[in-house]
């Protein structure tokens, strides 16, 4: 069975930094696209990054350019996404997925809850 | 990279079709066959429901559907069920290897 498990979300100042991870089982995560959706309390879902399955391609949206970074470790089957200078608005729930293709997220995790605030 | 738009909700009796909107841009939605349709109930990850445009992964119900004209890509749910009632997102390829997601829609079974 295809599974993504989320880790790392807290509560953090503005300005800090987060780590997220997010570990695969049931597959082999080398073989895929990965990607970070996040969705804000009450709000809707927004694209965050995606990397390819050498690392050699990583795209994000503009709000986050600069200041997030999106890596793997194949050999360990994870995703991370690294969160620097956060701000109140980055408060969401963060989802790693599976994109075997293009936008066909066809796996998902049961999201990591990330809180800036002071 | 503007949100695409859908109605905030919509509603039908079981057994009765519905349909939602997700209208874009030529930027996106109407620039590609890249179309993706996922269902969200409350305190759950979102499930892929529609891929390209039209496709459904195994084991999602042939009761769903999804097409495109333009600009505004469709979802439609024939023969709606109770468990069908959820919140739906469209989303859509918009250059550059970036996603774009609608706004969402609250599908309610009366």
């Amino acid at each position: 069975e295809v599974q993504l498990v989320e880790s790392g979300g807290g509560l953090v100042q503005p300005g800090g930094s987060l780590r997220l991870s997010c570990v695969g089982s049931g597959f082999s995560l080398r073989a895929y696209w990965m990607t970070w959706v996040r969705q804000a309390p009450g709000k809707g879902l927004e694209w965050v990054a995606n990397i390819k399955q050498d690392e050699s391609e990583k795209f994000y949206v503009d709000s986050v350019k600069g200041r997030f970074t999106i890596s793997r470790d194949n050999a360990k089957n994870s995703l991370h996404l690294q969160m620097n200078s956060l701000r109140a608005e980055d408060t969401a729930v963060y989802y790693c997925a599976r994109e075997p293709t293009t936008l066909q997220f066809d796996s998902w995790g049961r999201g990591t809850l990330v809180t800036v605030s002071s | 990279q503007s949100a695409l738009t859908q109605p905030r909700s919509v509603s039908g009796s079981p057994g009765q079709s519905v349909t939602i909107s997700c209208t874009g841009t030529s930027s996106d939605v109407g620039g590609y066959s890249f179309v993706s349709w996922f269902q969200q109930h409350p305190g759950k990850a979102p499930k892929l429901m529609i891929y390209d445009v039209s496709k459904r992964p195994s084991g999602v119900p042939v009761r769903f559907s999804g097409s495109k004209s333009g600009s505004t890509a469709s979802l439609t749910i024939s023969g709606l069920q109770a468990e069908d009632e959820a919140d739906y997102y469209c989303g859509s390829y918009a250059g550059f290897y970036t996603y774009v997601f609608g706004t969402g829609t609250k599908v309610t079974v009366l």
